[in-house]
């Protein structure tokens, strides 16, 4: 089956700097990748995702790469803000066939955006 | 809409302790899910459903049982509850072929 490895699992930054999370999946079949965030006590609320036939996709401050032959894909959120504090997590899913929209997820990285 | 709703939000339960967490969703989603969170972790699938009558297991499906008599509504039970079954339980809809999913609130158990 499918398995997603997120890094980091902790990661600081300053108001205004740039964040980077990193994703790694095993299944070259996987063709969609949504990203996930959670802030405290709330439920999971997808802020982007990916499809395998893109390469990079945008939504104001934040964008997602992949790299289908490393298998990798990466979500990146520039002049962060306070507010973009939050539990983030990546999947994987060969969306279609018999995977019934089952998400594969990553362990999550814990940003934290310092005033 | 109201998107996915489950009820409670928080329980308390002694060891050994039976308990049906609540879920439905309005948006005529085929697809539904039930994941746990364990603090500090990620989310791991329980049990899933791709239609009424239909259901499987998912990661981690021991200790749990669920039944999807309607489109709407995917109830978890939890028979003779176990402190290891302490967790933040999230359950989840989404429609086939369109492949986000949509998440409940939540239901914070402890097991004492």
């Amino acid at each position: 089956g499918e398995n997603v490895e997120q890094h980091p699992s902790t990661l600081s930054v300053q108001e205004g700097d740039s964040a980077v999370i990193k994703c790694t999946y095993s299944d070259s079949a996987s063709n969609y990748f949504p990203w996930y965030k959670q802030e405290l006590g709330k439920r999971p609320q997808l802020i982007i995702d990916i499809r395998s036939n893109v390469g990079e996709k945008k939504d104001q401050r934040i964008a997602v790469t992949l790299n289908k032959t490393a298998k990798h894909f990466s979500l990146h959120i520039t002049e962060t803000q306070p507010e973009d504090s939050a539990v983030y997590f990546c999947a994987a899913i060969n969306a279609g066939g018999t995977s019934y929209g089952k998400l594969t997820f990553g362990q999550g990285t814990i940003l934290t955006v310092h005033p | 809409n109201a998107g996915v709703t489950q009820t409670p939000k928080f329980r308390i339960l002694k060891i050994g302790q039976s308990m049906t967490l609540q879920c439905a969703q309005d948006m005529n989603h085929n697809y539904m899910y039930w994941y746990r969170q364990d603090p500090g972790m990620g989310l791991k699938l329980i049990y899933y459903s791709v239609g009424a009558g239909i259901t499987d297991k998912g990661e981690v499906p021991n200790g749990y049982n669920v039944s999807r008599s309607t489109t709407e509504d995917f109830p978890l039970r939890l028979e003779l509850a176990a402190p290891s079954q302490t967790s933040v339980y999230f359950c989840a809809s989404s429609y086939p072929g369109r492949d986000e999913q949509y998440f409940g609130p939540g239901t914070r158990l402890t097991v004492t």
